[in-house]
């Protein structure tokens, strides 16, 4: 069964511009979340979806923002990129509450 | 506040001894659930293994066992006979339950993590 998918899993882009990072569920999961990770703030958390709804939100700036598809498959948008936003995102799913959350390989961003 | 602390940045063991990552952790919640995951330089994180709060037995998968204490509010991973290819970090997560202003779900609160490195 495949694993978690996340397109593309290198991108480089200049401040300013916005990019948006894709994740593919695994079949039959239907909670995503997204984490970004730094060297210097480590790994935190930015959005979870289930069923199509934000679930959760971590204290990012409106400059993120995600969604998620009927077929559960997610999306998530960053705009005005600043150099800061440099890192990997990761993408996670599980099949419910009490499930284990599995990743995916993540996105690398570099923001130039 | 809800925290997940690893206290040890960097560690080596030799190739086929175990060794053991600690973690410690802070809720006020009575159901939670605790991960380890690795992450090897490619930057996928690979799920190891999960101990729900009111599991009794420490969870064990295959190589790995978490050294569950409730009461001390830890969980250590355990490797046995560590492998070269177990060089990576490693990190401690935790997953809160549900709360009146807090939706369960796939929120995980994560530690800084270990570097392990396994020398031949």
């Amino acid at each position: 069964k495949a694993g978690v998918t996340q397109t593309p899993r290198y991108l480089i882009k200049t401040r300013g511009q916005q990019v948006t990072l894709s994740c593919s569920p695994i079949s039959g999961h239907r909670s995503v979340s997204w984490y970004q990770q730094t060297p210097g703030q480590g790994l935190q958390f930015l959005f979870e979806y289930f069923s199509e709804t934000q679930r959760n939100k971590g204290n990012f700036p409106g400059r993120f923002s995600g969604r998620q598809f009927s077929n559960s498959r997610s999306e998530m948008n960053v705009s005005t990129l600043e150099l800061g936003d440099s890192a990997l995102y990761l993408c996670a799913s599980s099949f419910g509450e009490m499930n284990t959350i599995y990743f995916g390989e993540g996105s690398w961003l570099t923001v130039v | 506040a809800q925290k997940i602390t690893q206290t040890q940045p960097g560690m080596f063991v030799q190739e086929k001894e175990a060794v053991t990552l600690d973690c410690t952790y802070d809720t006020s919640d009575q159901s939670y659930g605790l991960f380890w995951y690795k992450q090897p330089s490619s930057g996928e994180m690979i799920f190891l293994i999960y101990q729900g709060s009111y599991d009794e037995q420490n969870a064990t998968e295959g190589r790995y066992s978490l050294n569950f204490q409730k009461a001390r509010k830890s969980a250590n991973l355990v490797i046995s006979a560590s492998q070269l290819g177990d060089s990576a970090m490693y990190f401690c997560a935790m997953r809160e339950g549900r709360s009146a202003s807090r939706n369960q779900g796939g929120k995980l609160i994560f530690g800084q993590g270990t570097e392990l490195s396994v020398k031949p």
